[in-house]
């Protein structure tokens, strides 16, 4: 299996406090996702990386911030958490294969967030 | 833009039906293709894929063929049990639309009855 942990696995939060999510890697892959999964919508892209310190926005970005100051790290912060932030979140890693584009996704077992 | 379609769900099936769940997809370039299976409250995995046309893609009974003529990559599995009820997502990618993303399809939960 990948090496790729998300923590915490589950939290639970209030309205309006601020919430950092982790996902840590040890496969030295350059791209790093944060995806949020809710039902009916399949997986929607928050943000993802392509390097240190390089990240871009994905879909559903508003109210989601990312960082990346190690490659084997990626952090997703909700700002202000809001009930419609209630998802589970899965981090994935992938790695490229030059011209053909990227190679297979690995995914973290997610976490499953709830704001109250 | 790149896109992949994939078949709603839910497909309910007996136990040792056979199975077809169908994906299309448009994209720019020439794309690797993939399916991902999701087991309830787990991540997705890598079921199978395949990176030119007329490749087929196979594991665990799973089949699937690049055909890019018809730019499909149907899933099938000739004798479905009840540990395949999951949901499975067909995605691909594209290096000539973006280098940095997997393109994902909308995802179909199978649900197989003994």
């Amino acid at each position: 299996d990948a090496g790729i942990t998300q923590s915490p696995r589950h939290k639970v939060t209030e309205t309006g406090t601020p919430v950092t999510l982790r996902c840590h890697q040890t496969e030295n892959h350059r791209y790093m996702y944060w995806y949020r999964q809710d039902p009916g919508h399949g997986l929607r892209l928050i943000h993802y990386s392509y390097g240190v310190k390089d990240t871009d926005k994905g879909e559903v970005s508003d109210g989601y911030s990312v960082s990346r100051s190690k490659t084997e790290d990626f952090l997703l912060t909700l700002e202000s958490a809001t009930s419609s932030q209630t998802s589970v979140y899965f981090c994935a890693i992938s790695a490229s294969t030059g011209v053909r584009g990227l190679g297979e996704a690995f995914f973290g077992q997610g976490t499953r967030l709830t704001v109250v | 833009g790149d896109s992949v379609t994939q078949m709603e769900g839910p497909v309910t099936l007996s136990e040792e039906a056979f199975l077809t769940i169908n994906c299309t997809y448009t994209a720019t370039g020439y794309p690797s293709l993939f399916w991902y299976v999701q087991y309830p409250g787990e991540g997705l995995q890598l079921l199978l894929k395949a990176t030119k046309a007329d490749d087929k893609g196979s594991n665990k009974g799973f089949e699937a063929t690049y055909r890019k003529e018809t730019t499909s990559f149907h899933l099938e599995k000739g004798s479905v049990q009840v540990s395949d009820s999951a949901v499975y997502f067909c995605a691909l990618s594209d290096s000539t639309y973006s280098n940095y993303q997997l393109i994902w399809g909308a995802g179909t939960k199978l649900i197989i009855k003994p």
